[in-house]
């Protein structure tokens, strides 16, 4: 039973547009979301986070949405890059647990 | 200042040998972590440690036992390997007290035939 999914296993977008990665979960309990970015061969690194007692957060290029009614969260990347190519992750956390719990991911390819 | 560290890179094994992963920070982070990663999963944690001194069962704990040796060391062993087990293993630590962000390391291939 996957609490967090990450339905699109892949994406592909033209260098220069906007690269949407969206994520939805099951448990109401989560309230804090994270996004991950993962190279091969490489560990995950931290991209963005967002507490529940947001709608939005934004990071450079990176802009993370949460709609609490829909169990939904997004990712945009604005404009996209080559080196973004990577597989994203979205992971959730509740307070008293701390751990994350992780989607399957969606492989990003940018497209020059 | 190397982070998250991870030995080794990679690994293969005979079902039933038995083999640690050790793990260590330099971040002087509280809590760290075991997952593994497998095709079409994401990743999964197998144990984790709140704490020197603590540890706790993840979503998938069987076959897995741990040692948080000292704040910057957390060991994962697989006592008798299995072909289930070959997958990706990443070690990651988290810091200050209410911090969500965890940091990963490179992880460990692991093969199991």
């Amino acid at each position: 039973d996957q609490q967090v999914k990450q339905n699109s296993p892949s994406l592909s977008v033209q260098e220069g547009r906007i690269s949407i990665l969206n994520c939805d979960y099951t448990n109401s309990m989560f309230d804090y979301f994270l996004w991950y970015k993962k190279y091969p061969a490489e560990g995950p690194t931290f991209l963005i986070s967002i507490s529940s007692i947001k709608d939005k957060n934004e990071d450079g290029r990176f802009t993370v949405f949460l709609n609490k009614s829909a169990k939904h969260l997004s990712l945009h990347i604005v404009p996209s890059q080559p080196g973004d190519s990577a597989v994203y992750f979205c992971a959730a956390s509740w307070s008293t647990a701390r751990q994350l719990t992780f989607g399957s991911g969606t492989q990003l390819t940018v497209l020059p | 200042n190397a982070g998250v560290t991870q030995t080794p890179k990679f690994q293969v094994l005979k079902t039933g040998q038995s083999m640690t992963l050790q793990c260590a920070q330099d971040m002087n982070h509280n809590s760290m972590y075991w997952y593994r990663q497998d095709p079409g999963m994401g990743l999964r944690l197998i144990y984790y440690s709140a704490s020197e001194g603590t540890t706790d069962k993840g979503e998938v704990p069987n076959g897995y036992n741990v040692s948080r040796l000292n704040k910057r060391e957390f060991s994962l062993r697989l006592e008798s390997a299995a072909p289930s087990q070959t997958s990706v293993y990443f070690c990651a630590s988290t810091g200050t007290s209410g911090s969500y962000e965890q940091y990963f390391g490179p992880g460990t291939r692991l093969t199991v035939t």
